[in-house]
Parts: structure tokens; sequence; C-alpha cells
């Protein structure tokens, strides 16, 4: 299994440029995400999906969209690139929400590192 | 507001010995905490998963404790070595309202030879 890839690794993108990230995982999985981390703070949520044709806001969802067209991918789009969104972004997929006694792995891809210029 | 402090910010040891991290949480109502393992340009990868009924969890030299009265959980490396420099975040999800986990902003830790 290939697990959670991410296309592309690297971006350089000018200011007021569109572009989209593609998520993909063998895995089977429901759930899946895309975070940003940016250097001193935390991870991010900025979009999550439970299933195939949802998606929902999480953390910090402006200037994002995103797409489940089909369970295995999700994608991730910019339709106007900004400084601010200079990140690394990372997807993430799992079996199922954690809810009260209920443990879901969350399993990371590598990463996408994107620098709006 | 959910929040997650970790501390030391960075930490540097000697290939070989012990060290202990900590994560202090105000994540309520609690549904579970997770130690990730995040080496540098990489994905962070679990490391262990803990409910609010476990108090201790190990992985291999990797053990983690929880004490969700305090809401403190510390990351205990044992015998380290170098592939154990890497960033250590601790994660805490809620099991009430919004799903947005609660991610700390990590440790750094470096392992010298």
């Amino acid at each position: 299994n290939a697990g959670v890839t991410q296309t592309p690794k690297f971006r350089v993108l000018k200011t007021g440029q569109s572009m989209t990230l593609l998520c993909a995982q063998d895995m089977n999985h429901e759930y899946m995400y895309w975070y940003r981390q940016d250097p001193g703070m935390g991870l991010r949520l900025i979009h999550y999906s439970v299933g195939e044709g949802t998606t929902a806001k999480g953390e910090v969802p402006d200037g994002y969209n995103v797409s489940r067209l089909k369970k295995q991918n999700f994608l991730l789009g910019l339709e106007s690139a900004a400084p601010s969104q200079t990140s690394v972004y990372f997807c993430a997929s799992s079996y199922s929400r954690g809810l009260a006694g209920e443990i879901y792995e969350q399993y990371f891809g590598p990463g996408t590192r994107l620098t709006v210029t | 507001k959910n929040q997650v402090e970790q501390s030391p910010q960075s930490l540097i040891i000697l290939e070989g010995k012990n060290c202990t991290l900590q994560c202090n949480y105000t994540v309520s109502p609690f549904s579970n905490l997770r130690w990730y393992k995040q080496d540098t340009g990489r994905g962070p990868v679990s490391l262990t998963i803990m409910t609010f009924s476990e108090n201790t969890k190990s992985n291999g030299r990797y053990t983690a404790t929880l004490d969700a009265d305090t809401k403190q959980s510390s990351l205990h490396i044992t015998a380290s070595q170098l592939s154990d420099s890497a960033s250590y975040i601790c994660v805490v999800s809620s099991s009430g309202g919004s799903y947005i986990p609660t991610f700390g902003r990590g440790t750094s830790l470096i392992v010298h030879p």
C-alpha cells in the first residue's frame, strides 16, 4: 500500500494564481483532512471530509476550497493565492471520527511545500 | 478555548540518555490524546493513542503517560538514539461538539552522538 500520497511535493506560486493540491489514499478510509503547518505553530485543520461527496470547514478554511468526488481522493484548491498561504500542507486520512471511547488512527501524507511570492 | 501546551520547546540530549517531554491540555470533554513523531520534511507518524481510561502506553522505547485529572501527559524516551531526533507533537481530541483536534506546537528533540 502506498498509504497517503500528495501531489505536488513543492510549488511556487505568484500572488493571485490558482492551484489544486491532490491527496490520494489507498486504505479505503472514510475520513480525509487537509492541514497546514507553519513555523512555531501547531498543525491547523483547513477542511475535512467524512465521506465521498461531503466536506466541512475546519479551523482555518478561508481562502481554500475542497472537493471529495471520489472516496480515495481529496482535493484542496487555492483560487487566488496570497503570501499568507505560504506553508506546508499535509493531507491525512482515517477510518472514523474520534468520538468518546472510539479511537481512530490518522495517517499523514509527506506534505506539499507551497511558497507564494 | 481548547489548548495544548508542550514543554520544553526544544531539547538537546546525548545519545543513550533518557528524556521526558510534557503536554498540558485544556480540551474538554476529553476523548483521546496521541503523541506523534515528525521527522524533518515528513508527515507526522503516530506513536501512541490513549483514552480516558488509560494512564500509560508503550511503543518500544517510547512510553506515554496520561493523568486525566490534572490534564497532563508525558512522553518518555528511553536510551535515545540519533534517529529519535525529530519534533514530537501532542494532539488532544474532544468527544463533544466540533470534531477539530487540538495540536500542540511540538517539542524539537536533537540527539547528539
